[in-house]
């Protein structure tokens, strides 16, 4: 059963805290994306990896980092620094025209 | 300005209808043209792509890239309520490259 598996669903977090959404993709692409979905704004890119062990800074990635240790993984911290984290965090992974998603993660800051 | 610019509507159509989506932008160097559809509180599902001028279709779904006008829509033939999401289009610069997407267009087909 192939595609992108994101966890957990619902994330609720403090004030403070750090928290790290996962997601996983078992469709052999070399290329994995963060989005940020707000309501009435459209997705924007948080950060992005088109090869193992190296990422590239979206348009807005302050207060987040990631890591791509293996291929298949492609993990997100939100940070404390980040100011407004409430939002519906979206993973991507793509071929070289084409991305698809996967189901999301709802981050509520309480 | 917005890269991408869409209407965000929201458009409310009966069930038969012809459905037009747009999306207009202003950079000329977009290559790859896609929409998506996403329903409510679920990823974007990728519903067509195309890379050059002119039409695409696909089942009751076409979509029109137009370069010389920066302009791209999305026709949904037949509208069924089971339409009823929210549609983004999206571009990409180049392969591997990041997608720049339109704010979404929330469609509703009423019976």
């Amino acid at each position: 059963d192939g595609g992108i598996t994101q966890s957990p669903k619902y994330l609720f977090r403090k004030e403070g805290q750090n928290v790290t959404l996962s997601c996983e993709q078992n469709l052999n692409h070399d290329a994995m994306y963060w989005y940020r979905q707000d309501p009435g704004q459209g997705l924007r890119l948080i950060y992005y990896s088109q090869i193992v062990n190296d990422f590239q800074k979206g348009d807005i990635a302050e207060g987040y980092s990631v890591s791509r240790e293996k291929k298949e993984s492609f993990p997100l911290t939100v940070t404390s620094a980040q100011k407004n984290p409430t939002a519906f965090y979206l993973c991507a992974s793509g071929g070289m025209n084409e991305q698809f998603f996967g189901p999301g993660t709802r981050l509520t800051v309480l | 300005q917005k890269e991408v610019e869409q209407d965000p509507g929201p458009l409310s159509v009966p069930e038969g209808a012809i459905v037009s989506l747009n999306c207009t932008y202003s950079n000329s160097a977009f290559q790859y043209f896609m929409w998506y559809r996403q329903y409510s509180r679920k990823g974007p599902e990728l519903l067509m792509y195309t890379y050059s001028s002119g039409n695409k279709e696909d089942g009751r779904f076409t979509a029109q890239v137009d370069k010389s006008s920066k302009y791209i829509s999305l026709f949904i033939r037949d509208s069924q309520p089971s339409d009823s999401a929210t549609y983004l289009c999206a571009m990409l610069l180049s392969s591997y490259g990041k997608l720049t997407f339109g704010q979404g267009t929330i469609l509703t087909v009423h019976p």
